[in-house]
């Protein structure tokens, strides 16, 4: 039983398409994150969804939206791809307010934007 | 601003000790976490603190000073697989978490 899943797992398009990964938590959880992990490893929060709500929207393109249909699912969908948009995108999820520290992550989605 | 450092590398053999710590400044501290990435995987949870002190999980324990604002993850008994990038995060006021900038362990026989 997959606790965090994401889809696709590689994503190679070009410059200036649409494109949205999916993400997907069977643990019960209020709370959803979106990742992201560039080449040097640096792992950056873009976005947080509890129960639904957007809770933490840091400084992030605003070709970047993200959609949380129910608790259980939070997508994120990016606008007119640009090379730096490149990295692995984590989705995570967590108990919501004391427990976020113990956060389950996705398997990444790694995107690549020639 | 909010910064988290760790050493970028730490080389250690199988069955020693290694400490990887964590110094942070950040605006707003309500405890640390420890995550374990392997080349390709995701993070996984290893341990937090909220408290001052020695947490203990198995081989792993994690250490935390909040006067110092400096924390350190123990790695005891090492094994191979334990080769992998360590991350520590501080849970911030917002209950986000901010990552450090990751310590690449390698693990030789």
């Amino acid at each position: 039983d997959t606790a965090v899943s994401q889809t696709p797992k590689y994503l190679v398009t070009q410059m200036g398409n649409d494109k949205s990964i999916k993400c997907e938590q069977n643990l019960g959880h209020d709370t959803m994150y979106w990742y992201k992990q560039d080449s040097k490893k640096f792992l950056k929060i873009m976005f947080s969804y509890n129960n639904k709500e957007l809770i933490i929207n840091e400084t992030v393109p605003n070709r970047f939206s993200p959609k949380s249909p129910d608790k259980a699912h939070l997508n994120l969908h990016i606008n007119s791809l640009e090379l730096g948009d490149s990295a692995v995108y984590f989705c995570a999820s967590s108990q919501q307010g004391e427990f976020s520290y113990e956060q389950y992550f996705g398997p990444g989605t790694r995107l690549t934007v020639t | 601003g909010q910064s988290l450092e760790q050493p970028s590398e730490v080389t250690a053999v199988e069955g020693a000790i290694v400490q990887i710590n964590c110094t942070y400044q950040t605006s707003g501290f309500y405890g640390l976490s420890w995550y374990q990435q392997h080349d390709g995987g995701a993070p996984t949870f290893l341990s937090y603190n909220a408290l001052d002190g020695l947490e203990e999980t198995g081989r792993f324990s994690s250490f935390l000073s909040r006067s110092d604002s400096y924390g350190y993850l123990l790695l005891q008994e090492l094994q191979m697989k334990d080769s992998a990038s360590y991350f520590c995060a501080v849970k911030s006021a917002t209950n986000k978490l901010i990552f450090g900038t990751g310590t690449l362990l390698a693990v030789q026989p």
